[in-house]
């Protein structure tokens, strides 16, 4: 079984300051794990991923995420928040049972506070 | 290179009618995976089909069903729609479905937001 939990449903920054989204997962098997985000009306795409390998993960629009097995955890970072940045964001597991289930947390919305 | 499609955008049924979605892959890919995202919740899985064969199955009921096309497109069907199959549909496309590939990304469409009535 695979899940994740995404602490904190909705998280307010200022522009310009260190967002931090929370996420930790539990999964019987080495997991794979993703960020995505969902603009108002709109599908989702990918932040980042991580599959194996270097544990520290860069993604798209200077987002990255760290993966902490010893914490179960694969928090989404990002130095300078951008007013363009406010969306929803979805963290996501995987699993490796021969077909691509994926497990969404439930989000968390980032409002950007000018 | 067009991502994924998906048609309708916009659908509105009335309770007890039966519904039809339909996705086109981004070419190339032979698995779409179908998902519900009701409004405020994450995207729940419901189905994944590869090469044309049903590989994975959320927890669902008979009213949802799927099906895959040679041409690698996909129809999800649903029977005796209810007020809380309201929700945004999405699609998602990848490379592959088997084990040595199961970490490829999923790339979603815009999705299909359904109200039911």
């Amino acid at each position: 079984a695979q899940s994740v939990t995404q602490l904190g449903s909705h998280v307010s920054v200022s522009e310009g300051a260190l967002v931090l989204l929370r996420c930790n997962y539990s999964s019987s098997v080495p997991p794979y794990l993703f960020w995505y985000v969902q603009y108002p009306n709109q599908g989702l795409q990918l932040l980042l991923k991580y599959t194996t390998g270097a544990t520290l993960v860069k993604g798209i629009n200077g987002f990255e995420a760290e993966f902490k097995k010893s914490e179960t955890s694969f928090h989404l970072t990002k130095p300078s928040a951008h007013m363009s940045d406010a969306a929803e964001y979805f963290c996501a597991v995987s699993n490796s049972g021969g077909y691509q289930k994926v497990t969404f947390g439930t989000g968390t919305k980032l409002q950007v506070i000018p | 290179d067009a991502g994924v499609t998906q048609s309708p955008t916009h659908l509105i049924k009335t309770r007890g009618q039966h519904v039809t979605l339909r996705c086109s892959p981004i070419s190339g890919h032979k698995s779409v995976s179908w998902y519900q995202q009701v409004l405020g919740q994450g995207p729940q899985f419901i189905f994944q089909y590869y090469e044309k064969e049903e590989r994975g199955r959320g927890n669902f009921p008979d009213r949802f069903s799927a099906r895959q096309f040679p041409n690698y497109s996909s129809e999800l069907n649903v029977n005796a729609l209810l007020l809380g199959d309201s929700a945004l549909y999405l699609c998602a496309s990848s490379w592959r479905a088997d084990r040595e590939l199961v970490s490829t990304e999923a790339f979603f469409g815009q999705g299909t937001r359904l109200t039911v009535v």
